[in-house]
């Protein structure tokens, strides 16, 4: 079975600090991990996936196996990251898709 | 590109009755189209897979014969909600996924269903 597990449901830091938001994961074999985010009153897309490495709006995530985590992390917060953050996971190539319950990041001025 | 659509936005019916939602792949052929479900504050959950010509897969738990799929072509996928309850409100997401992504999808705006 596969499960994700984003311990925080609501996040508020203030702007230009750090945030991480955390993320673990339950899964056998070798998973792809994904951070998705749904702004307000928007639709939920992509922010990044850890195969492809990438730094998107300045967030990053590294897969770390050892610790089944996947958290996200950017180093100054910006009030436009104000949004709904999910962790998603996904077993073999084009299987289905686990979310975690979200986290709801709010960025103060 | 990748541009996902969903009729109606929202809809509101009586108890009862069936209720259809569409999704449409708008710029691209999507082989596998996924619908989820979501409660207020609550994380996304899969309802069921469909593929292009073949019987949508659900979810455990999720009844196929209530909540009906079919995707008839490679950019529309359809979910009908049959004799509707007011338990069956909630936020209907589709998804889409083109044949050379096979790690990404592309969400719908989502539809809100309310039955009364």
């Amino acid at each position: 079975a596969q499960r994700v597990t984003q311990p925080e449901k609501l996040l508020s830091v203030f702007k230009g600090a750090p945030v991480e938001l955390k993320c673990n994961y339950s899964y056998s074999g070798s998973p792809e991990l994904f951070w998705y985010v749904q702004y307000s009153r928007q639709r939920l897309q992509l922010l990044l996936r850890h195969i492809s490495r990438e730094s998107i709006k300045g967030f990053t995530a590294d897969l770390n196996k050892g610790e089944t985590s996947f958290h996200l992390k950017k180093p100054f917060a910006q009030e436009e990251d104000s949004a709904m953050y999910y962790c998603a996971l996904s077993g073999a190539s084009g299987s289905r898709l686990t979310f975690g319950e979200g986290t709801q990041l709010t960025v103060n001025p | 590109g990748a541009v996902v659509s969903q009729h109606p936005s929202w809809v509101i019916c009586k108890s009862g009755t069936s209720v259809k939602i569409e999704c449409r792949s708008l710029d691209f052929q999507a082989t596998t189209m996924f619908w989820y479900r979501q409660f207020p504050k609550q994380s996304l959950m899969l309802m069921a897979t469909s593929n292009e010509g073949s019987k949508a897969t659900y979810e455990q738990g999720v009844e196929k014969d209530k909540f009906l799929i079919n995707h008839a072509s490679l950019t529309l996928s359809t979910l009908t909600v049959t004799s509707a309850h007011p338990e069956d409100s909630s936020f209907y997401i589709c998804s889409a996924r083109r044949a050379r992504s096979p790690y990404e999808q592309y969400f719908g705006p989502g539809t809100r269903l309310t039955v009364t």
